[in-house]
């Protein structure tokens, strides 16, 4: 099945502790991106990657990092997590060039930073 | 910078009836494409119905349908016969080219029994 797979599901950390969320695609997508969820904002993009190597801030990135070492998987790294980046987290992927039909979502990732 | 607006953070709908969720994106481009994904309790991001700009006629999926004023720079979308499993947050997008999918705010649909 054609799928993106994000984990943990759900994780709650403490302040300081990093983590990392891993994403990974099985249709050989060249497009992968991070985005946030907050209440009255929307998804926001924290960044993204055209390609193996090639990774760009998104409009988000204060305080995350990622790596794209595969094609298929693109994790997001929190450092140094602080509690304004509790949120829900979702990783999409996509053809470069097909943006035009939409992203693939993970299924999410809650976390909460206390 | 591209944006997109929905102005209704909540609307709600008896169920069997036909509701309308509003959008409104502002570009300068004239080539993109338009989305509505649907976010159920479940959290996983559904592509409900997706309008490519050139075109005239605006996209049907089933019960979903868009309403795109393309002057207007307007995409709203019509539920019909509205069922309980609707209900769920409902986000606009817009797209161009390469670049990202830009969200909006969302609006989250109600079904009255």
């Amino acid at each position: 099945e054609a799928q993106v797979t994000q984990n943990p599901r759900y994780l709650i950390t403490v302040t300081g502790k990093k983590l990392t969320v891993t994403c990974s695609q099985n249709m050989n997508h060249e497009y992968m991106s991070w985005y946030r969820q907050d209440p009255g904002l929307g998804l926001r993009q924290i960044y993204y990657s055209m390609n193996v190597e090639v990774t760009d801030k998104g409009d988000v990135p204060e305080g995350y990092k990622v790596s794209r070492k595969e094609k298929r998987n693109f994790p997001l790294i929190l450092e140094s997590p602080s509690p304004n980046q509790t949120s829900l987290y979702f990783c999409a992927s996509s053809f470069l060039g097909e943006l035009e039909y939409g992203y693939t979502f993970g299924s999410g990732t809650r976390l909460t930073v206390v | 910078a591209q944006t997109v607006t929905q102005s209704q953070p909540e609307m709600s709908v008896q169920e069997a009836e036909t509701v309308t969720l509003s959008c409104t994106y502002d570009t300068s481009e004239s080539d993109y494409y338009l989305f509505w994904y649907k976010q159920p309790p479940s959290r996983q991001m559904i592509l409900v119905i997706r309008q490519e700009a050139y075109k005239q006629q605006n996209a049907t999926e089933n019960r979903f349908s868009v309403n795109f004023q393309k002057a207007a720079k307007s995409f709203s979308l019509k539920i019909s016969d509205s069922q309980l499993g609707d209900a769920a947050m409902y986000f606009c997008a817009w797209a161009f080219g390469n670049e990202k999918l830009t969200f909006g705010t969302g609006t989250r649909l109600t079904i009255i029994p």
